[in-house]
């Protein structure tokens, strides 16, 4: 199984929901990440898990929260969005942490979208 | 702040000619080079994943080629066919793990 799940695939929230976007692979990589990509731009690394421990944090606002639950999970939880967060949330794995020399497995992503 | 540039942006060419495109990043503690795929409706799909300088890569009738020293990678299509239309982006990874995208070159074929 070469696949990286996620669900939703698409989410419409107000600014005042709390919900969370969920990611699965089971290929028994131990890296994840969470990517927000916008529309013509290249994908922005948003957080790296490295053996179920966050790793990197690249500066994100307090209103996105990543979880991994255990090795084959990784969840963002989303609260007091704003208009500016619509994009699409990608999930991906690799082998070992941050990617090194290991290609990167991506899921469809979430395209969310902030009212 | 690292950058990496690919061009062209976007590029429309016929089916059955074959085309090249252009990933250039930063050199200094350089750690490898990333292609990917993604396809419209699709996730992005791993193409190569390139370390040393002179590698060269190839997938069917995609190939790709590295220059680490001045900074550039070649992404190359043999015989265009539809189904190559997608986005081509590539990642630089550096030292320090960090991975740093291109925006991605679109790529339309014409039948």
């Amino acid at each position: 199984d070469t696949e990286v799940t996620q669900t939703p695939k698409h989410l419409v929230m107000g600014m005042t929901n709390k919900k969370s976007l969920k990611c699965e692979q089971h290929m028994g990589h131990r890296a994840m990440y969470w990517y927000k990509q916008k529309a013509k731009k290249p994908p922005e690394l948003m957080f790296v898990y490295s053996y179920e421990k966050l790793s990197i944090n690249e500066s994100v606002p307090s209103r996105f929260s990543p979880e991994c639950p255990n090795s084959s999970l990784l969840n963002l939880h989303l609260h007091a969005l704003q208009p500016e967060d619509s994009a699409l949330y990608l999930c991906a794995s690799s082998q070992e942490p941050a990617g090194g020399a290991y290609e990167q497995y991506f899921g469809p992503g979430t395209r969310l979208t902030v009212t | 702040i690292l950058n990496v540039e690919q061009s062209p942006q976007s590029l429309h060419v016929q089916e059955g000619d074959s085309t090249n495109f252009t990933c250039s990043f930063p050199s200094s503690n350089f750690y490898a080079l990333h292609w990917y795929r993604w396809e419209t409706a699709k996730s992005p799909e791993a193409l190569f994943v390139m370390t040393l300088n002179g590698d060269e890569k190839k997938k069917g009738r995609i190939s790709a080629t590295l220059n680490t020293k001045e900074g550039y990678s070649y992404l190359y299509i043999k015989g265009s066919q539809p189904e190559d239309s997608a986005t081509y982006l590539c990642a630089s990874l550096y030292s320090n793990y960090q991975l740093i995208w291109g925006a991605g070159t679109k790529l339309i074929i014409k039948p």
